[in-house]
């Protein structure tokens, strides 16, 4: 079975910083690897996805991760936050060994606090 | 944009009580998902269903828990007697079928369940 970790439970930073959060996976297949937003109050949202090709990946608002298959890493970037990206951010991952049908494995979490 | 919706948003039950919650997924998704996630913890991976049947499921769904499609559009998680321990949002989510956005998974806001 596969297992997502996200190092950073909490992150606080000023509005115009650089954010960088980890996320590692485990599992020796093929995996479908996800970032997922949950802004106060709302739903989850995709951020962005790897599926397959270019490891870079830009998603919306800027965000973009960085697929590293020698370090089962999916790292999600960001060159300068804004006070509306305080969110909890969930790094996710699937197999495709079932299709369409695989449920998606998550991290704890990433708890972003954006000061103005 | 299309969304999941989910009714109730807030659901309170004695234990030993049954529940249904209910979800109405994208229209033209095949894919459906039920996860759950506990105050301050991990969300984790339920069921998924496709083609009117349990396609995947984890420990978590036992024999208390089932799953239905009454109906073209509605898609249900039943718990025939709930504990203590099943309070936590329950999401729903679904997925197109067919080609690389079959495993991208869109999220409803949740039904926060109590048991009390």
């Amino acid at each position: 079975a596969q297992s997502v970790s996200q190092h950073n439970h909490h992150v606080i930073l000023s509005e115009a910083a650089s954010l960088e959060l980890g996320c590692n996976y485990s599992y020796g297949g093929t995996v479908n690897l996800f970032w997922y937003v949950q802004y106060p109050g709302q739903h989850l949202q995709l951020l962005l996805k790897y599926f397959s090709g270019d490891p870079l990946v830009k998603g919306i608002k800027g965000f973009e991760a960085e697929f590293i298959k020698s370090k089962f890493s999916f790292n999600l970037r960001k060159p300068s936050v804004q006070w509306s990206d305080t969110a909890e951010y969930f790094c996710a991952v699937n197999t495709r060994s079932g299709g369409g049908a695989d449920g998606l494995t998550f991290g704890k979490g990433t708890h972003l606090i954006i000061q103005p | 944009e299309p969304e999941v919706t989910q009714t109730p948003s807030h659901q309170v039950t004695q234990m030993g009580q049954e529940v249904i919650l209910r979800c109405v997924p994208i229209s033209n998704h095949l894919y459906f998902y039920w996860y759950r996630q506990i105050l301050g913890q991990k969300v984790e991976f339920l069921v998924s269903f496709y083609n009117n049947e349990i396609s995947e499921k984890s420990e978590i769904f036992d024999d208390q828990f089932s799953v239905e499609r009454p109906d073209g559009s509605n898609f249900t998680l039943k718990i025939r007697s709930t504990k203590l321990e099943d309070s936590a949002m329950y999401f729903c989510a679904s997925s197109e079928g067919g080609g690389p956005r079959t495993y991208e998974q869109y999220f409803g806001p949740g039904t926060r369940l109590t048991v009390t």
